[in-house]
Order: C-alpha cells, then structure tokens, then sequence
C-alpha cells in the first residue's frame, strides 16, 4: 500500500520569501502525485500533479514540484511567496489503475509574516 | 465545466442523531465519487468510494454509511452520530475515463456532533 509523510507540520516564512514544502511517498511503482492546497474551511484545490515525463511541473499560482524517483520525493516550491498563499498544504499519492486511487499526507500548515 | 456540490455547509447534530450529507456533481457523466472526513489537525482519511450506482466501497469500519441513488449523487448516512464523527466532510470526483486521475474536490462539510 501507498503511503504519504509530509515531515514539517507547520513552516512560517516572511512575505517574498522563497518556499519549499517537503513531500516523501512510499509506493512499488511509478506513482501519480498531487499538491493540493486547502484555504481554512474550503475544500482542495489541486495546484500541480504528476504523472509521467518531464519530473519538473508547473502549477497553478506560481507553484512548481519536483519528481526525484531515488528520494521518493515531491517537494513543492514557490520563488516568492504571497500573503494570500497562506494555508494547508497536502501532498498525495495515487495508485495507477485503481479506483480507490489517493493517499493524503497529514498537511503542512503555510504561514506567511509580513 | 464540471461543478460540485455539497450540503449543507455547516451541520450542529445531538450525539445519537441521524446524519445525511449530500453530494451532487454536475457537467459530467459516470464519475468515481469518494467521500472523505478530515478531523481537526489531521489529513484526509477516505470513507467511502463509489465506481457506479448502487456500488459502495468501504475503507474503514464505522457507524457511517454511503449510498449513491443517481449517477451523480453521493449521499453519506448515519443512523446514530457519536461524538468522535465530527469533522469536515469533503466529497470528491474523479472521471471514470481518460488517462487523468485526478480527483475535484467540493466546498466540504463541517460537522459538530455535541
């Protein structure tokens, strides 16, 4: 079964400020991978997803995520961070073919200082 | 373009109360459903998921039932809510067809059982 750990419960960066978002997942295969981003008391929105070829993918907001098979790892980043980027953060993993389909990490709760 | 629904937004229950949420998605046809509850400080744990009408799948064991009477309906049940059922109840989409499998989130549901 697949598995998702998301290690930082709660990253604080200033406004401007560069970001990456850390994102680890367990599975035997090629995975498909997420970012979703959820403001409080809203529901996901997805900002990138990963599938096949090209390991760098361009999202949604100015957000990019990184493939690295021999880390098992999608980390999420952003140059420059807004104030209004200020959320919860979840990274999943997908299982190919299967209906039943996603695995959540626990989040990362974004705070942005102005 | 696809659109999810969900109500109603907020929901105060009694402990030993029935329960009924509902999910409606319009602008498509034949899509995998998935009801998932988020508790306070946690990530998303998957309830149920649906391939078809009248096809229920469980992933984990509880006083929490699913039902889906139409293609694009998705209904979550209990006949007795304890407290430990409060939450933030997220329905979720997927298409049955393609090569993406992506899943669309709705507005959520948050519920209060006292």
């Amino acid at each position: 079964a697949q598995s998702v750990t998301q290690p930082d419960i709660h990253i604080t960066v200033s406004e401007g400020a560069s970001l990456e978002l850390r994102c680890n997942y367990s599975y035997g295969a090629t995975p498909y991978l997420f970012w979703y981003v959820q403001s409080p008391g809203q529901g996901l929105q997805l900002l990138l997803k990963y599938f096949s070829g090209d390991t760098l993918v361009q999202g949604i907001k100015g957000f990019e995520a990184e493939f690295k098979r021999s880390q098992s790892s999608f980390n999420l980043r952003k140059p420059s961070v807004h104030w209004s980027d200020a959320a919860e953060y979840f990274c999943a993993v997908g299982a190919r073919g299967s209906a039943r389909q996603l695995t959540f990490g626990s989040g990362t709760q974004l705070t942005v200082l102005p | 373009s696809q659109t999810i629904h969900q109500w109603p937004a907020t929901l105060v229950q009694p402990v030993g109360s029935p329960l009924s949420l509902e999910c409606t998605v319009e602008g498509t046809s034949n899509p995998n459903l998935y009801w998932y509850r988020q508790a306070a400080g946690r990530g998303l744990q998957l309830l149920f998921y649906s391939v078809g009408i009248g096809q229920i799948s469980s992933e984990v064991p509880q006083n929490l039932s699913a039902s889906r009477p139409q293609d694009r309906q998705f209904i979550l049940s209990s006949k007795k809510l304890l407290l430990s059922d409060s939450g933030f109840y997220l329905c979720a989409w997927r298409p049955r067809t393609g090569s993406t499998d992506t899943q669309y989130f709705g507005p959520g549901t948050r519920l209060t059982v006292l």
